[in-house]
């Protein structure tokens, strides 16, 4: 039970490069989640998947499209990087019942020059 | 603009003092949880504390809501130098099922 994970670990980009960050969890959730961290300023929701063919926009969508292709696997992708984007991006799930706790990969540290 | 909003940014203590960091959100909740994160690392949940609760222990965690002043506390008693990272609140509100974190605390623990 390897819980979230996250390809790859450490990605340099340039901009106008584009790019897709992995994510897969292997404890059936339906709800799964991506966000971007930057310094002082928490996690931000970037988009976010309630189930299986279903995708929402976060708080901070602009730049970025997803595909949750199955149940386990939930892609982001950056189609035009731009320095901006440079974060640390953190993949995540949900279980569906109480007490609905989120499960955290461990992160893709992105840097776009 | 983000739910919760935690304070201090930043403490630090001796090993063995208790921690208190707070937390303040804007909009009603269903829950509101804890989380750590290890320098480098996911984030780890913690504790949830439902909005009809008032109070919630676990180990040496105690976390209280206030839902009338839009604010939660959390406590690390006896703290160990291990408890070193950065907490955060997340809530959810009561439509859609989306999280809100917080900017984080950040705790130091000196041994």
């Amino acid at each position: 039970n390897a819980g979230v994970t996250q390809t790859p670990k450490f990605q340099v980009l340039k901009t106008g490069q584009s790019m897709t960050l992995q994510c897969a969890q292997d404890m059936n959730h339906n709800s799964m989640y991506w966000y971007r961290q930057d310094p002082g300023m928490g996690l931000r929701l970037i988009y976010y998947s309630a189930s299986e063919g279903t995708t929402d926009k976060g708080e901070v969508p602009n730049g970025y499209n997803v595909s949750r292709l199955n149940k386990r696997e939930f892609s982001l992708r950056l189609e035009s990087a731009a320095p901006s984007q440079t974060s640390v991006y953190f993949c995540a799930s949900t279980g569906d019942r109480p007490p609905y706790e989120q499960y955290f990969g461990p992160g893709t540290r992105l840097t776009v020059t | 603009s983000q739910q919760g909003e935690e304070d201090p940014q930043a403490l630090s203590i001796q090993e063995g003092e208790n921690a208190t960091m707070n937390c303040s959100y804007k909009t009603s909740i269903n829950n509101l949880q804890w989380y750590r994160q290890n320098s480098g690392r996911g984030l780890v949940h913690l504790i949830l504390i439902r909005s009809n609760e008032r109070e919630k222990h676990s180990g040496r965690l105690r976390v209280t809501l206030d839902t009338s002043k839009k604010s939660s506390s959390l406590l690390i008693t006896a703290s160990r130098a291990a408890d070193t990272a950065s907490y955060f609140c997340a809530t959810d509100r009561r439509t859609g099922n989306q999280f809100y974190f917080g900017t984080g605390t950040s705790l130091t623990v000196i041994p």
